[in-house]
């Protein structure tokens, strides 16, 4: 079956970086879309962008432009969020998301890890 | 970006009895392929989302047969027949079809009367 496992909790300073994992099983990680979907405390969920693990092409939303890097690691199905630069209200579950088939468009968003809390304190 | 706005924001239900939950988009979300890539989620308590329904009113293996989704171009409604206690939790609408820039509504929060 499909499973995201994210890495653990992080607590971070202003300004710092910090580095989400998410290992997919079940499935050929480099065949599907993966998304990145971040929910602030009591908030709604908030989309970041994608990485597509087969070229490794990414988009992502304008506000985070020059901030994020979505990365992977085909050889253990990995894929990898990197915010930098933090601040208070970066403080959020970011979540993993898998997304389409890596060959067409990324339209859709099915199996999600179990999220990992990142900390922004001073 | 497409803006996707829920109501109700919150909404107590009785047990027992339907509930409704509105979508609608600022945009048609007909895609050039034909299909509506608009899909319902679930997050409950403590929970990461759990998608309920795909391309509108497709239902994902294992979600009961309670909960149904419809609508087109811009309106659509995402439907539980008969609420049960485990469907307390936040209902989410979300966007694909503009999908370099994927959308969510701001959430429904369903609680029991």
């Amino acid at each position: 079956q499909v499973q995201l496992v994210q890495s653990g909790a992080e607590v971070k300073k202003p300004g710092a970086s910090v580095k989400v994992s998410c290992k997919a099983s079940g499935y050929t990680f480099s065949g599907y879309y993966m998304h990145w979907v971040r929910q602030a405390p009591g908030q709604g969920l908030d989309w970041m962008g994608w990485i597509n693990p087969n070229s490794g092409g990414t988009n992502s939303v304008e506000k985070f432009y020059g901030r994020v890097t979505m990365t992977r690691d085909t050889s253990i199905s990995t894929a990898y969020l990197e915010l930098s630069r933090l601040t208070f209200d970066d403080t959020a579950v970011y979540f993993c998301a898998r997304g389409t088939l890596a060959v067409a468009a990324n339209t859709e968003i099915d199996y999600w890890g179990q999220g990992t809390l990142v900390t922004v304190s001073s | 970006d497409v803006v996707m706005t829920q109501s109700p924001l919150s909404l107590p239900v009785t047990l027992g009895q339907p509930a409704s939950i509105s979508c609608r988009s600022s945009q048609s979300l007909v895609y050039s392929d034909g299909n509506t890539y608009l899909n319902w989620f679930q997050q409950r308590p403590g929970q990461s989302p759990r998608r309920l329904i795909y391309k509108v009113s497709n239902r994902d293996s294992g979600v009961p047969d309670r909960f149904s989704g419809s609508g087109s171009g811009t309106d659509f409604t995402l439907k539980i027949s008969r609420v049960e206690a485990e469907d307390i939790g936040v209902y989410y609408c979300m966007q694909g079809t503009h999908w370099l820039a994927i959308t969510f509504g701001q959430g429904t929060r369903l609680e029991i009367k």
